[in-house]
């Protein structure tokens, strides 16, 4: 069945980085745009942009452009989305989501404390 | 501050119809079209409405959308207890090129 599965909860320090997998089962991964939407703990959704996982071409939001990469690899289904130069207010919840329709990624915890 | 403007809140009882409005500008709304998304505490989003007035398969009709100019609207009817959510509007927007969401609605049955 349509399925995208996210990677675990990571604790970070300030400073660091994070990279978010999220595999795609069900369906022709290379068909689809994967957007990725974070949502910081009490406030709503916010887009952070989205990748071609046949061209490899992405679309970031003006906010996270240059520390934002997104990144997909074929041959196993798989978007990755990573933030670099983390701040305590990249907290949040990051969700994988296909084409902004469905299915979403069960969504994965970024928790940056020093 | 969010692109899209959506009331932060919204009640209703058993039964009852409820409307949670979308406002947004010419570069985005008036231009493009709304999706619709319903989150349940503690879950992932889920698609509720495409393309201004569409529901994916599995949605009840007892939701609907619409649009005018640059604003949209999601319908209720029959209001049920499992209907408390929070909901977001969404569309691309051409100024800023992506796709803006609003606040948030959280909407609270009885």
């Amino acid at each position: 069945q349509l399925q995208l599965v996210q990677s675990g909860a990571e604790v970070k320090k300030p400073g660091a980085s994070v990279k978010v997998s999220c595999k795609a089962s069900g369906y022709t991964f290379t068909d689809y745009y994967m957007h990725w939407v974070r949502q910081a703990p009490g406030q709503g959704l916010e887009w952070m942009g989205r990748i071609n996982p046949n061209s490899g071409g992405t679309n970031y939001a003006q906010k996270f452009q240059g520390r934002v990469t997104m990144t997909r690899d074929t041959s196993i289904s798989t978007a990755y989305m990573e933030v670099s130069g983390l701040r305590s207010d990249d907290t949040a919840v990051y969700y994988c989501a296909r084409q902004l329709g469905a299915p979403w990624g069960q969504g994965t915890l970024v928790t940056v404390s020093s | 501050q969010s692109v899209l403007t959506q009331p932060p809140s919204a009640s209703g009882t058993p039964g009852q119809r409820v409307t949670i409005s979308c406002s947004g500008s010419s570069s985005n709304i008036g231009s493009a079209t709304v999706n619709w998304y319903q989150q349940l505490p503690g879950t992932a989003p889920k698609l509720l409405i495409y393309t201004n007035n569409q529901r994916p398969s599995g949605v009840p009709d007892r939701f609907s959308g619409s649009k005018s100019g640059t604003s949209a609207s999601l319908a209720i009817s029959g209001l049920q207890s499992e209907d408390e959510a929070a909901y977001y509007c969404a569309a691309w927007d051409d100024s800023l090129n992506g796709w803006v969401f609003g606040g948030g609605t959280k909407l609270t049955v009885l």
